[in-house]
């Protein structure tokens, strides 16, 4: 098992690009969710997917948007890139139901200039 | 609303045992979850404990749980170089996505 995988690694973009940054867990999890992590502020939630076909916002869904294609993928996009989402962003997987333990991937590092 | 609180930091000699506390708010959690986080690298599921312990020892790691107080702790024995780290709490209020901590930073000084 791979777990939990995200594309790319590591990426630069300029202020106004788009992306989209991939997400896969191969264990047949039902819960999805998308994190960025900033110094000093922790983890925040950007949005999240209960089961598949279902998606719902976190803390700070502006400038996102989510789309869970299967069972095993979540991707998040950025339309227009701004320099406040340089961040580190991670996909975590949870097995039941939303509250119940998490499994991350091991990140995007994301640069907007 | 919902808040974990952490201390942000914590120093510890090599050999000597790390005690890293948490104070979360939803008395409804029914779990309560350590992480750690190395350098780079994601969050990884360290320990849990169910919330009707008291108590959940597994090798190294201690977990302490007061539900009156809503306190969580984390005791590391013989901590190690390698235990340098961030350490997330994170409670589960119920049906929604869990409520992690800021984090406490782990420094071993050798």
């Amino acid at each position: 098992n791979a777990g939990v995988t995200q594309t790319p690694k590591f990426q630069v973009l300029k202020t106004g690009q788009s992306m989209t940054l991939q997400c896969a867990q191969d264990m047949n999890h039902n819960s999805m969710y998308w994190y960025r992590q900033d110094p000093g502020m922790g983890l925040r939630l950007i949005y999240y997917s209960a089961s598949e076909g279902t998606t719902d916002k976190g803390e700070v869904p502006n400038g996102y948007n989510v789309s869970r294609l299967n069972k095993r993928e979540f991707s998040l996009r950025l339309e227009s890139a701004a320099p406040s989402q340089t961040s580190v962003y991670f996909c975590a997987s949870s097995p039941f139901w939303i509250g119940s333990e998490q499994y991350f991937g091991p990140g995007t590092r994301l640069t907007v200039t | 609303g919902e808040d974990v609180e952490q201390s942000l930091f914590l120093s510890v000699r090599e050999g000597d045992s790390s005690v890293i506390n948490c104070t979360y708010t939803d008395s409804s959690s029914t779990y309560l979850y350590w992480y750690k986080q190395e350098p780079g690298a994601g969050l990884q599921l360290l320990t849990y404990i169910f919330s009707n312990m008291d108590m959940k020892q597994d090798q190294r790691l201690t977990v302490l749980l007061n539900k009156k107080d809503k306190h969580l702790s984390l005791r590391i024995a013989d901590t190690q170089t390698g235990d340098s780290a961030i350490y997330f709490c994170a409670e589960n209020p119920g049906n929604t996505p869990l409520v992690f901590g800021k984090g406490t930073r782990l420094s071993v000084i050798a």
